[in-house]
């Protein structure tokens, strides 16, 4: 069973700093994607940015870039010149690319101080 | 938003009782979800639907029921609330994105059974 894990349950960053949030995971599969969604206190689940794992490039949405390894099967996510509306729970997810199912990870609370 | 709500927003109800909640998408997508989110547990898939009338557990089902009567409103029953169900719950659909499917949520419902 593919499992994800996020070993940071929070961070902190200062405005216009650069932060990176890790998520490692668990698969014996090759053809999956990758997510990061965003919680803010509305607790409206937003989806920041995705990952095709047959992609080597790394995506890139506007201030957030992810890291993608995939023999380490490592899935960061890179905010740069972070923001006060950054704050956020933030949660890697994984979906194979054979069902729809999506497998989250517990989630890391992201703190941005002015 | 991708037109998602969820009734009610918030719930308290009692030991035993039974609960119903509702989640409406006005975009005609097939494939809709029902998650739990939880403390240290991150999001998880409790049922979903592929269509009217065709749905499956998901990894958490045990005392959840569902329907799916209508394309646009998928149910959630919670045949006798039990505390352990206190959750936040979040309705999905499945739409295509580009070359593939992404998960959008809507907005949540807290449920406090006392």
């Amino acid at each position: 069973a593919q499992t994800v894990t996020q070993s940071q349950p929070e961070m902190s960053v200062q405005e216009a700093e650069t932060v990176t949030l890790s998520c490692t995971y668990d698969t014996s599969e090759s053809d999956y994607y990758l997510f990061w969604y965003k919680q803010p206190p509305s607790r409206q689940m937003i989806l920041v940015i995705r990952q095709e794992a047959y992609k080597q490039q790394n995506a890139t949405e506007n201030r957030f870039s992810v890291n993608f390894q995939k023999a380490a099967k490592s899935f960061s996510l890179k905010i740069s010149d972070s923001q006060l509306g950054d704050a956020a729970m933030y949660f890697c997810a994984y979906r194979s690319a054979y069902t729809d199912k999506l497998i989250f990870g517990t989630g890391t609370r992201l703190q941005v101080f002015p | 938003d991708a037109g998602i709500t969820q009734s009610p927003r918030h719930k308290v109800t009692e030991t035993g009782t039974p609960v119903t909640l509702r989640c409406h998408q006005t975009e005609n997508h097939r494939y809709m979800y029902w998650y739990r989110q939880d403390p240290g547990h991150g999001l998880r898939l409790i049922h979903y639907s592929y269509g009217v009338k065709d749905t499956d557990k998901g990894e958490v089902s045990d005392g959840y029921s569902v329907s799916r009567s209508k394309t646009e409103d998928f149910l959630l029953t919670l045949e006798s609330a039990t505390s352990s169900q206190t959750s936040v719950y979040f309705c999905a659909i499945s739409a295509l994105a580009g070359s593939s499917y992404e998960q959008y949520f809507g907005p949540g419902t807290r449920l406090t059974v006392t």
